[in-house]
């Protein structure tokens, strides 16, 4: 069974980098149906989509986060990694990682890891 | 930027079938799926592409959709579906929008 699992500093100063990894266990990441990728959710807030990676590499942004984030991967490692830079307290918030099926022209996320808070503080 | 609205609560008794619109001038060119997210969890896909239902999820639960407006209805609520319900789709660029949620009390 395909699980997601976050990992990465619970705590980010005001101006600096969060950065996140996701490890992949259960499933190969290299299908050519699934896309892979970044959702957060501050507190008591709804869900705001980040972007997505295609196992060869292929990213997509965002339009309102395209110009502070990267999202990469690893697939020998079964990895995804997030870099959000720049970040402000309004990037605080829970980060999951989630699996995107691409079958149709609306593709939807089937699985979520159980999500990681990250806060910006100084 | 595209937007999908839903109504922010909605409250119904147990046994009664409660309704959750979702509308989105898209949504009559792309699918809508739907997300159950209970307090303190990761949210869990309950509807996508529509209507289509993932195994494990109960048959009360269904989705439909008509022009711009997608529906989840859960006919014969239970008190263990109370949850923030949020409707998700893209839009013609591709970006990936949620709607801004509604919470369902059953009660």
């Amino acid at each position: 069974q395909l699980q997601l699992q976050e990992s990465g500093p619970g705590l980010v100063k005001p101006s600096e980098t969060l950065s996140l990894t996701c490890t992949v266990h259960g499933g190969s990441m290299s299908s050519s149906i699934y896309y892979w990728g970044w959702i957060r959710q501050p507190p008591g807030k709804g869900l705001e989509w980040i972007g997505n990676v295609y196992y060869i590499g292929t990213t997509y942004y965002s339009p309102s986060l395209k110009s502070r984030v990267t999202i990469s991967v690893d697939t020998s490692k079964s990895q995804i990694s997030l870099k959000l830079n720049s970040v402000t307290a309004a990037d605080s918030a829970i980060y999951y990682c989630v699996r995107l099926v691409a079958l149709t022209g609306t593709p939807y996320f089937d699985s979520w890891g159980q999500g990681t808070l990250v806060t910006v503080s100084s | 930027s595209y937007e999908l609205t839903q109504p922010p609560s909605v409250s119904v008794s147990p046994g009664q079938t409660a309704r959750i619109t979702c509308s989105g001038d898209a949504l009559s060119k792309k699918y809508a799926h739907w997300y159950q997210q209970k307090s303190g969890q990761a949210p869990v896909l309950v509807i996508y592409e529509d209507n289509k239902r993932p195994s494990g999820i109960p048959e009360r639960f269904s989705g439909s959709s008509s022009g711009t407006m997608a529906s989840l209805t859960i006919s014969g609520a239970q008190v263990e579906d109370e949850a923030d319900y949020y409707c998700y789709s893209t839009d013609s660029g591709g970006n990936h929008v949620f709607g801004g949620g509604t919470k369902l009390t059953v009660v």
